[in-house]
């Protein structure tokens, strides 16, 4: 059964770059025909998919974000890492990853960080 | 993108009783090719991550109890819990996977009448 835990900063400054982390255990994210993803909630609302790396690299992005994204693996510790540039209050939420397969539902989840973008 | 949009956005059941949710889709997700639907039913407790319940669009995933079911077709679907347990309470979301980016329905909150 493989597991996901997000770490983060919890609070960024406006402008400033967000980087999380995703430590997956149970399994090797370099294994299998697997996509890793963050997916973000703000406090009250809904879900927003903001991107997904291959078990190979490859990454797509949700074209509806308005601040650049880069998401990458680091297979040698078994996690992958979302990178958030110019954050602004509009990306404060709590940051989940998961874990799909070739299909692009999610069928294990992280318990979720929250980051808080304030000065 | 494909837009998801869900009704009721909150019901109130009483215990044992039916619930019904809709999830409709700005276009169809029914692969043709294949015949399935890419559509999943996830299920969101206070404090927690979403839970995959249904994929599929009516495929239960393994361990989810079977008063849950999922149907519909197309651009049309329905979440149905049978018998609503005190630990149903929760906000459900209906997710496509037909194209990328992936969108979420707006989500129906579910509460004991």
């Amino acid at each position: 059964q493989v597991q996901l835990q997000e770490s983060g900063p919890g609070l960024v400054k406006p402008s400033q770059t967000l980087s999380l982390t995703c430590v997956v255990s149970g399994g090797s994210i370099s294994s299998g025909n697997y996509y890793w993803n963050w997916i973000r909630q703000p406090a009250g609302k809904g879900l927003e998919w903001i991107g997904r790396v291959h078990t190979t690299g490859s990454t797509y992005y949700n074209p509806s974000l308005k601040s650049p994204v880069t998401i990458s693996l680091d297979t040698s510790k078994n996690q992958f890492s979302l990178s958030l540039s110019s954050v602004t209050a509009t990306d404060t939420a709590v940051y989940y990853c998961a874990r799909c397969g070739g299909a692009f539902y999610f069928d294990s989840w992280g318990q979720g960080t929250l980051l808080n973008v304030s000065s | 993108d494909i837009v998801m949009t869900q009704s009721p956005d909150s019901l109130a059941v009483s215990l044992g009783e039916r619930a019904t949710i809709n999830c409709k889709s700005s276009q169809s997700i029914l692969y043709s090719f294949s015949n399935k639907n890419y559509l999943a039913w996830y299920q969101q407790k206070p404090g927690q991550p979403p839970k995959l319940l249904i994929y599929w669009a009516s495929t239960r995933e393994s361990g989810v109890p079977d008063r849950f079911s999922g149907s519909g077709s197309g651009t049309d679907f329905t979440l149905t819990i049978s018998g609503l347990q005190a630990e149903d309470v929760a906000v459900y979301y209906c997710q496509q996977y037909y194209t990328s980016p992936q969108t979420f329905g707006q989500g129906t909150t579910v509460e004991i009448k």
